[in-house]
């Protein structure tokens, strides 16, 4: 099985910060990536696919980028909405893995 | 509007079964690949299942054995058989429409083991 590990776990940021969140695989998979937001009593919301393309009606702050190995999230200007848990998920071979999460609290 | 309702969640007893819907609209579930992923109390994602447009299935080794992924064209609708529960399968279940990846996700439905 392909192992997702995502950091950090958490991290606290200010409105109009930048926050990078990474997700390394444990062996290449192209750009099958996936990142999802998920707020409490939500159910995951997708933000970006193939790794840097962005899901209709997402605001463009949010950005993706990496294949193979590495990949990484960005929120450009951090806004009180996006306030949440992140999730990456690979979808290049199954079982499907998702990283361990990454909450963004307010600081 | 395309639209994914679960239900059939509950509250059962260790080595019990129950039967999970999830009906959609506004796209046919069987044109589409559809997964289910749950979510225990607390903890991250765990994807748990796909069924392929072509009938073709894939399951997690936790619930391997024990879960059954299916459709009903006629009814347009998703399912989810788990048999031999165990304390560990309690979980937020929710169901998704799968391009690279589940995209569009229904609100879940709670299950519970518990004796």
């Amino acid at each position: 099985d392909i192992q997702m590990t995502q950091s950090p776990s958490s991290l606290s940021a200010s409105v109009g910060d930048r926050v990078t969140i990474t997700c390394r695989a444990s062996q290449g998979i192209g750009n099958d990536l996936g990142w999802y937001q998920q707020i409490p009593g939500k159910a995951p919301k997708r933000l970006i696919y193939a790794a840097s393309s962005l899901q209709s009606g997402v605001p463009s702050r949010f950005s993706g980028s990496g294949s193979g190995t590495e990949f990484t999230l960005t929120i450009s200007s951090l806004q009180p909405e996006d306030f949440a848990t992140y999730y990456c998920l690979q979808h290049n071979s199954y079982p499907l893995t998702f990283g361990g999460g990454t909450k963004v609290e307010i600081k | 509007e395309e639209q994914l309702v679960e239900s059939g969640g509950g509250s059962i007893q260790p080595g019990g079964s129950l039967r999970l819907s999830c009906a959609a609209s506004g796209f046919t579930v069987s044109s589409n690949y559809m997964s289910w992923v749950r979510q225990a109390p607390g903890k991250g994602l765990e994807w748990v299942s796909v069924i392929y447009s072509g009938g073709g299935t894939y399951y997690a080794d936790s619930v391997k054995g024990r879960f059954t992924i299916s459709r009903d064209s006629s009814k347009n609708t998703l399912y989810l058989q788990m048999n031999s529960l165990r304390a560990d399968d309690t979980a937020m279940y929710y169901c998704a429409r799968d391009s690279r990846g589940p995209f569009q996700w229904g609100q879940g439905t709670l299950v519970t083991v518990s004796s």
